[in-house]
């Protein structure tokens, strides 16, 4: 079946602009992770939905990145007023439920100029 | 916190190679233990796994055992390819979340 997509793929925005990145998970998973790869930083995680649990957001960098997960199945990660330092590439995952094995997505490369 | 410390690539090997890309762990309770690995313009994949002590997880000839004493989950391959060029992530999940912790990864060179 469809892996998980992400959409874009690249983009690249103006310092200060707000981007919106989207997520679209394996059907059926219940569980959706967005996770961050930068030079400086590596991997991290930023933000973990799991069903109509109150999602655990204690990976977000600051308050100008949200996430939310409409009717259970794709995301939207936003970054608003856009730093240089939020260059890197988002990562999205989803899995059947907590506790099983991450699907990753390609990613979006978000440049920051 | 938790945390995960992998060697720091790259590695260079000729194909046949031994190979080993060293990792250890800080974590409260009994995290779970991964390898994923990142293949040149793809996405992360999941390797292998374990899921507690002296459990040994394995895939496409890789091994890794989960170590509690040493607190280590080293990843090996008796003899590499040069399609086993990517970048290795170790990686961990507590038991009481679901969130991957992830070392810096190691990029892994192998030459025919």
């Amino acid at each position: 079946g469809a892996g998980v997509s992400q959409s874009p793929s690249n983009k690249v925005t103006e310092k200060g602009k707000d981007v919106e990145l989207r997520c679209d998970p394996i059907s059926g998973h219940t569980a959706l992770y967005w996770y961050r790869q930068s030079l400086g930083q590596g991997l991290e995680f930023l933000i973990y939905f799991q069903g109509n649990s109150a999602p655990d957001k204690s990976g977000l960098p600051s308050d100008r990145f949200s996430a939310e997960r409409t009717g259970g199945s794709v995301s939207t990660l936003t970054i608003q007023r856009t730093q240089q330092e939020d260059s890197a590439v988002y990562l999205c995952a989803s899995s059947r439920s907590r506790a099983y094995e991450q699907f990753f997505g390609p990613g979006t490369r978000l440049t920051v100029l | 916190g938790d945390s995960v410390t992998q060697m720091e690539g790259p590695v260079t090997l000729s194909e046949e190679a031994f190979l080993t890309i060293n990792c250890t762990y800080t974590a409260t309770g009994y995290p779970s233990l991964f390898w994923y690995v990142q293949y040149p313009g793809e996405g992360l994949q999941l390797l292998l796994k374990a899921t507690k002590a002296d459990d040994k997880g394995s895939n496409k000839g890789f091994e890794a055992t989960y170590r509690k004493e040493t607190t280590s989950f080293h990843l090996e391959k008796g003899s590499v390819q040069v399609s086993d060029s990517a970048v290795y992530f170790c990686a961990l999940s507590s038991h009481n979340t679901d969130k991957l912790i992830f070392g810096t990864g190691t990029r892994l060179q192998v030459f025919p």
